[in-house]
């Protein structure tokens, strides 16, 4: 079965610069989150998306952006980017409207900033 | 949202049943209990969700207490490849719809033992 893709699966940035990571959601699925793993931490929600629209919002900073097109895939912008940045960042997806909906992870971008 | 409390660690001999608990007092009529696992580094991997029956899929069963308050996830046959961290969450319903994201707490970390 498909899953969630997610690209590049690493990418190596220096402080300042901006990085974009892609998430394209299981087929049919109308929702996509971003969560941030930073060393040794928990999974940290940071924005999901309901039809193109932003559906809820975490802890996520006010130099990072995303947005979900029309083919329903996802992209999250991080822009002056820090130390404190470099982490795991995963993508998932769910079909919002059914009983329970289960949330699928893809395998995540691993970001390190330099 | 409802709060799960785990045990920080368990050790489970290979061959033999894992049985993680989980606690959910606060949980609410309409809310699902789900499980998920992440080996290291790898994407949180979706293993079962109930809401108020037992459940079993080919990779765990799900054992809910009548009074949701608590459940058990087991894993019938550990194997090594069954070592990570295991996370309970309880999803709560969304305004709009559908269920809200995922939150991750403190898992369990399971070590299977050869």
């Amino acid at each position: 079965a498909a899953g969630v893709i997610q690209s590049p699966r690493h990418l190596i940035k220096e402080k300042r610069e901006t990085a974009t990571l892609k998430c394209y959601p299981i087929p049919r699925h109308d929702t996509v989150y971003w969560y941030q793993q930073g060393p040794g931490q928990d999974p940290q929600f940071l924005i999901s998306f309901y039809e193109k629209m932003q559906s809820d919002k975490g802890s996520i900073p006010d130099r990072f952006s995303a947005q979900q097109f029309s083919d329903y895939h996802s992209e999250l912008n991080m822009s002056s980017l820090e130390l404190g940045d470099s982490a795991l960042y995963f993508c998932a997806s769910s079909l919002l409207r059914i009983s329970g909906n289960t949330i699928y992870f893809g395998e995540g971008s691993w970001l390190t900033v330099v | 949202d409802a709060k799960t409390t785990q045990p920080p660690s368990m050790d489970c001999a290979e061959g033999r049943a894992a049985n993680l608990p989980c606690n959910h007092s606060t949980i609410s009529g309409n809310e699902y209990v789900y499980w998920y696992r992440q080996i290291h580094s790898q994407g949180p991997q979706y293993i079962i969700h109930g809401l108020k029956n037992n459940e079993t899929n080919e990779m765990a069963s799900l054992i809910i207490t009548e009074d949701r308050k608590s459940s058990t996830l087991i894993l019938p046959h550990a194997t090594l490849r069954d070592t990570a961290v295991y996370y309970c969450i309880v999803r709560v319903p969304s305004v709009s719809g559908g269920y809200q994201k995922v939150t991750f707490g403190i898992g369990t970390k399971l070590q299977v033992i050869p």
